[in-house]
């Protein structure tokens, strides 16, 4: 069975502060890992995806298959920040759904 | 650019009964979803489909649970006897044949169960 566990359910940082959204999964098998982030009274969204190594909105995130992570990281945030981010598994293979974490909501102080 | 919608955005009924909740995928995609979440918890899997069946479904999916496309447009799912503990948010969600990845989400409906 899969697992994905964000430990925090808020995190606070002051805007220009770094920050770290921390994902941890369980899956014996070759995952792929994704951030969704919901705005408020937004739809969920794909912020990012583990294949791709990109960065979105300043956001990066590195799978490490040996700590079996996923976090996310941002140098400096912003305002436009603030949201409820969600770590996301899926297996790879075929039309499989995604298994959510719990979320973590992160508000950025001015 | 082109987005799931989905009707209504609340809805609230008496326990047992029949919900349906629509759903209008992103028009090329061919794989469908359903998830919800219970205030508080997490985005949960239901069900999945593509080519007019059912690809996999979770615990969650009781035969209190269905899913159909009527149309060329429409998804939906519908609660026969609805129970207190379905009051949730559901979301619906599609993604083409080209990108495994990526499933784009609706907004969702609230489901209140009284």
């Amino acid at each position: 069975a899969q697992r994905v566990t964000q430990p925090e359910k808020l995190l606070s940082v002051f805007k220009g502060a770094p920050v770290e959204l921390k994902c941890n999964y369980s899956y014996s098998g070759s995952p792929e890992l994704f951030w969704y982030v919901q705005y408020s009274r937004q739809r969920l969204q794909l912020l990012l995806r583990h294949i791709s190594r990109e960065s979105i909105k300043g956001f990066t995130a590195d799978l490490n298959k040996g700590e079996t992570s996923f976090h996310l990281k941002k140098p400096f945030a912003q305002e436009e920040d603030s949201a409820m981010y969600y770590c996301a598994l899926r297996r790879n293979s075929g039309n499989t759904p995604l298994v959510f974490g719990k979320g973590t909501r992160l508000s950025v102080i001015a | 650019e082109p987005e799931v919608t989905q009707t209504p955005s609340h809805q609230v009924t008496q326990m047992g009964q029949e919900v349906i909740l629509r759903c209008v995928p992103i028009s090329n995609h061919l794989y469908f979803y359903w998830y919800r979440q219970i205030l508080g918890q997490k985005v949960e899997f239901l069900v999945s489909f593509y080519n007019n069946e059912i690809s996999e479904k979770s615990e969650i999916f009781d035969d209190q649970f269905s899913v159909e496309r009527p149309d060329g447009s429409n998804f939906t799912l519908k609660i026969r006897s609805t129970k207190l503990e379905d009051s949730a948010m559901y979301f619906c969600a599609s993604r083409s044949r080209e990108s495994q990845e990526t499933q784009y989400f609706g907004p969702g409906t609230r489901l209140l169960v009284l």
